[in-house]
């Protein structure tokens, strides 16, 4: 089992639906999560850090069930710059290592 | 804030030569920097992580003798692919982090380096 597992996708949504990424996580050490984009032939950028709590920033809302091991992006009213790979990400534990997902790509459509 | 370049952003090379990519964080100190290498359609694979001052540590699987990484400074770390093969063909990323700033990493823009 991969350590960081994400939707296969790829996702292709027309501009303004909402798209729901989910991701997996086997290591229960694991402490800090993200959600990285990453344009094609380009490094990752950080999104934003997912909480317990689960936290907004715009039209991006992430969420953390430490119970289940499980992490969720949503995007709302999705834009053409969206189109991009999403990257589920976690700490390795006690250290500051990240474990990356393979990815999810979006596309989103005019 | 927390600006990452690296240098060169592509690079051509025939195999059998050496290649040394340098990264460095402009606007902070980064007492640790962080190595990746990235395939076609496939996800970051952390190569090695190195401390200001001490030697790198290297993922399983990656060669140290291969991959020699540098870490002289707070702001500058470079890594130098020895040998290099077009097996070693890939998007090399650097990403660094801050003393007290937890897990965050500021990422590179990355290195395309073929090796022909």
């Amino acid at each position: 089992r991969k350590e960081v597992e994400q939707d296969p996708g790829p996702f292709n949504v027309p501009e303004g639906a909402t798209v729901a990424f989910n991701c997996t996580y086997s290591n229960s050490a694991s402490q800090s999560f993200f959600w990285y984009r990453q344009d094609c032939r380009k490094e990752p950028k950080l999104l934003m850090s997912v909480y317990s709590s689960g936290n907004e920033d715009g039209r991006f809302t992430a969420q953390l069930n430490r119970a289940s091991q499980y992490i969720s992006l949503l995007i709302r009213d999705s834009k053409l710059s969206d189109s991009a790979t999403y990257l589920c990400v976690a700490n390795a534990g006690n250290n500051r290592k990240l474990i990356w997902g393979l990815g999810t790509s979006l596309a989103v459509n005019p | 804030g927390a600006v990452v370049s690296q240098h060169p952003s592509w690079v051509i090379c025939k195999s059998g030569t050496s290649v040394k990519i340098e990264c460095r964080s402009l606007d902070f100190q980064a007492t640790t920097m962080f190595w990746y290498r990235q395939f076609p359609k496939q996800s970051l694979m952390l190569m090695a992580t190195s401390n200001e001052g001490s030697k790198a540590t290297y993922e399983q699987g990656v060669e140290k003798d291969k991959f020699l990484i540098n870490h002289a400074s707070l702001t500058l770390s470079t890594l130098t692919v020895t040998s290099a093969h077009p097996e070693d063909s890939s998007f090399y990323i650097c990403s660094a982090s801050a003393a007290g700033a937890a897990d965050t990493q500021y990422f590179g823009p990355g290195t395309r380096l073929t090796v022909l």
